[in-house]
């Protein structure tokens, strides 16, 4: 089955950019989903189809892949940015299903 | 605005089965564009995916192989809702689940619910 890896922890301080990796097999040829979620809320799409945005996600989020990476970079970091950040991918191999990576947790400084 | 609200009992006996709602407001659950979908998730397991249900000239429903032979997700086109039905339930079933929509990815979450799997 298809595995989504990511770091476990990423800290910036106010102002400065995170990044955030997802590692997959050839996820350059896969749709790549990005979640924010705060502790105790359900998680927010916050990057779709790999880099567009939904309506209301501030441009400070923006999504790419390259190989066997998709990143999602947050630039100028905020308190309330503090979360816990997730990828998604669909696969479509032989058990169709929703696969995330295991979610990489924001430390703001 | 869609918006998703869910219902159910935060606690289930071992060996019972878990059910829980999720109503639908600001579409349908006929939306041929969209699937309904169920997640789960615990420390220990992370963000799992449960399964489906959506209408595309005739329903259909696919579901995560592992709880594939307990699980039931069904509309209710009435109520404008769809349910998830888990039987023979384990403390290993134990997380907060949550229903949500989307195809091509989850842009509208419910609250979460909080099951606690115990006698």
């Amino acid at each position: 089955s298809y595995v989504l890896t990511q770091p476990p922890s990423v800290s910036a301080a106010p102002g400065q950019t995170a990044t955030f990796t997802c590692g997959g097999d050839n996820i350059e040829s896969k749709s790549v989903n990005w979640y924010q979620q705060k502790a105790g809320q359900a998680p927010v799409l916050v990057v779709y189809n790999s880099r567009d945005r939904p309506s209301g996600i501030p441009e400070r989020f923006s999504g790419s892949k390259s190989g066997n990476t998709a990143t999602l970079t947050l630039t100028r970091v905020e308190a309330g940015d503090e979360a816990a950040y997730l990828c998604q991918v669909w696969d479509s191999g032989y058990e169709h299903r929703w696969v995330f990576g295991g979610g990489t947790r924001l430390t703001v400084l | 605005q869609v918006q998703l609200h869910q219902s159910g009992p935060g606690l289930v006996r071992p060996s019972q089965t878990l059910s829980l709602t999720c109503v639908i407001s600001g579409d349908s659950v006929s939306n041929t564009d969209t699937a309904w979908n169920w997640f789960r998730q615990s420390p220990s397991r992370g963000l799992e995916w449960l399964g489906r249900t959506f209408f595309r000239s005739k329903w259909y429903d696919d579901y995560e192989v592992s709880v594939r032979s307990r699980i039931t997700i069904s509309p209710d086109t009435s109520r404008n809702q769809f349910s998830l039905h888990l039987k023979s339930v384990t403390p290993e079933d134990a997380a907060v689940y949550f229903c949500a929509s989307g195809s091509t990815m989850n842009d509208h979450w419910g609250q979460g619910t909080l099951v606690t799997v115990s006698s």
